[in-house]
C-alpha cells in the first residue's frame, strides 16, 4: 500500500516568495496532520484536519501560514510570504478515525530552506 | 501544557547489547503513547502504540512499557543490531481537543558493529 506522499522533497527559495507544500494521505484515512521539525523545537503540530475540516490550527505560527484540504486525498500547506525562520522539515501524517487514537503514519517530509 | 522529555539525547553501544530508552511526560492524563523511529532524511515510522489502559506492548525485539501514574515510558531493545541505528521519538496523545501528538526531541542511537 502507498504511504503518505509529500511533495516536493526539497524546496529552496528566497525570502518573500510563496511556498506550497503538498500531501496525499493514505487512502481511507480521515485524519490529516501537518507537523514542523526543527533542531531547536523538535516536532510540533501545526494543524489537524478530520474529514477534510480543520479542527485545530492553534499550532499555526502566524497568518503567513495557511492550510487547506479540498478533498480526502489532498492537502496543502502554504507560506506567504516566506521568511528564513520558516526553514525546517515539514511532515504530513494521516490516521484512521479522529485524533491520535490510532497510529499516525508519516510521509518522508519536505525539507524547506528559505534564503 | 504537556511536555515530553527523552533521556539520553544520544547513545552509542556495541552491537548485541540490550538497551533502554527513556521517555517522561508531565501530564499523566494521556490516551496513549507512541514510539517512533526516524532514519536520516526520512519520516517517522511507528514502532509501538500503548493505550493508557495497557502496561506494555511488544514487537519482535522491542518492548515498550508505560507507567502512566508516574509519567514514564521505556523502550527496551534486545540484542541490538547496527540496523537499529536511528533516532527514536516518544509521543503522547492527550486528547481534549488537542488532537495532535506531543513529541519528545528524541534519542539518537548508534549501534557500533
Amino acid at each position: 500500500d502507498a504511504g503518505v506522499i509529500q511533495s516536493p522533497r526539497h524546496e529552496v527559495t528566497e525570502m518573500g516568495q510563496e511556498v506550497t507544500l503538498r500531501c496525499k494521505p493514505i487512502s481511507g484515512h480521515n485524519s490529516l496532520f501537518w507537523y514542523r521539525q526543527t533542531m531547536m523545537r523538535g516536532l510540533e503540530l501545526l494543524i489537524y484536519f478530520n474529514n477534510n475540516v480543520p479542527i485545530d490550527d492553534s499550532g499555526m505560527p502566524e497568518d503567513r501560514f495557511s492550510a487547506k484540504m479540498p478533498n480526502a486525498s489532498f492537502s496543502t500547506l502554504k507560506i506567504q510570504p516566506s521568511e528564513p525562520r520558516d526553514s525546517a522539515v515539514y511532515f504530513c501524517a494521516s490516521s484512521l478515525g479522529s485524533g491520535g487514537i490510532q497510529p499516525q503514519h508519516f510521509g518522508d517530509g519536505t525539507r524547506l530552506s528559505i534564503l | 501544557k504537556q511536555e515530553v522529555t527523552q533521556i539520553p539525547a544520544a547513545l552509542s553501544v556495541p552491537e548485541g547489547e540490550n538497551l533502554v530508552l527513556n521517555c517522561s511526560f508531565t501530564d499523566s492524563a494521556i490516551y496513549n503513547l507512541q514510539w517512533f523511529r526516524q532514519d536520516p532524511g526520512k519520516g517517522l515510522t511507528s514502532l509501538l502504540l500503548i493505550q493508557s489502559s495497557q502496561r506494555e506492548q511488544t514487537s519482535g525485539r522491542l518492548n515498550a512499557s508505560l507507567d502512566k501514574s508516574s509519567g514514564r515510558s521505556t523502550l527496551y531493545i534486545a540484542a541490538s543490531q547496527p540496523g537499529d541505528s536511528a533516532t527514536y521519538l516518544c509521543a503522547v496523545f492527550s486528547g481534549g481537543g488537542a488532537d495532535g501528538l506531543t513529541f519528545g526531541k528524541g534519542t539518537h542511537l548508534i549501534i557500533q558493529p
